[in-house]
């Protein structure tokens, strides 16, 4: 156990719909990190909140968004899903706003739009 | 901008030795190194900044040239343990300190 929760681990979901995937970091992490992580793209960054605040965007798309709540923990909201959608969607939290000890990952979020 | 793993496969065998390489077009502010297994979280195995000297994890170290924007790992006396998916991920010079991840080498060691 990596100290960093996400749920679900599974979903399936059709086309179009909404889905919320969340994430909490490992204790005393104040950064979360979003990542999609599919087939033929790698490890695609999204976007990070630092306490609360989102502190860099990457390649997210308008359909998706996020926050990070008091507790620190995380969401990340996919909405009009597509079938490209479908991914690997990974969670990691640092100490700090730069991640100078590494990110420790989540085990992840298997969407699949059908 | 992503930066550039080569190669994108290797296979070896178990107790020989292997190097994967890492390149950036940017200035580099540090050099972050992950192995994945098939279905697994990416797992952290060290982080090189700039500046800093090379590191090492039993027999897994890497090294960071500043002036030429690159990262070496590698993998003496390969164990089967070390298959996997190996990431750098680099982190720029710049204001955004985003992490962004290569393309991923996969290493299989055979016995």
């Amino acid at each position: 156990d990596s100290g960093v929760t996400q749920t679900p681990k599974h979903l399936i979901t059709a086309t179009g719909q909404r889905v919320t995937l969340r994430c909490s970091p490992r204790s005393g992490d104040l950064s979360v990190y979003w990542y999609q992580q599919s087939l033929d793209q790698g490890l695609q960054f999204l976007i990070q909140y630092y306490n609360g605040e989102e502190r860099a965007k990457g390649n997210i798309l308008e359909r998706f968004s996020a926050q990070q709540f008091p507790d620190l923990h995380s969401e990340l909201n996919l909405s009009s899903l597509e079938l490209g959608d479908s991914a690997l969607y990974f969670c990691a939290s640092s100490v700090g706003a730069v991640p100078n000890y590494g990110y420790t990952f989540g085990s992840g979020t298997r969407l699949t739009v059908v | 901008q992503q930066p550039v793993q080569s190669p994108q496969a290797v296979i070896l065998r178990e107790g020989e030795d292997a190097v994967i390489n890492c390149s950036s077009s940017k200035a580099l502010y540090s050099v972050h190194w992950y192995r994945q297994k098939h279905g697994e979280a990416p797992v952290f195995l060290m982080i090189l900044l700039k500046g800093g000297e090379q590191k090492g994890h039993d027999k897994i170290s890497a090294s960071f040239n500043e002036k030429k924007q690159q990262s070496s790992l590698y993998l003496t006396a390969s164990q089967l343990s070390y298959s996997g998916t190996y990431f750098c991920g680099a982190i720029s010079s710049g204001s955004a300190r985003q992490l962004t991840f290569g393309s991923g080498t996969q290493l299989t060691v055979l016995p």
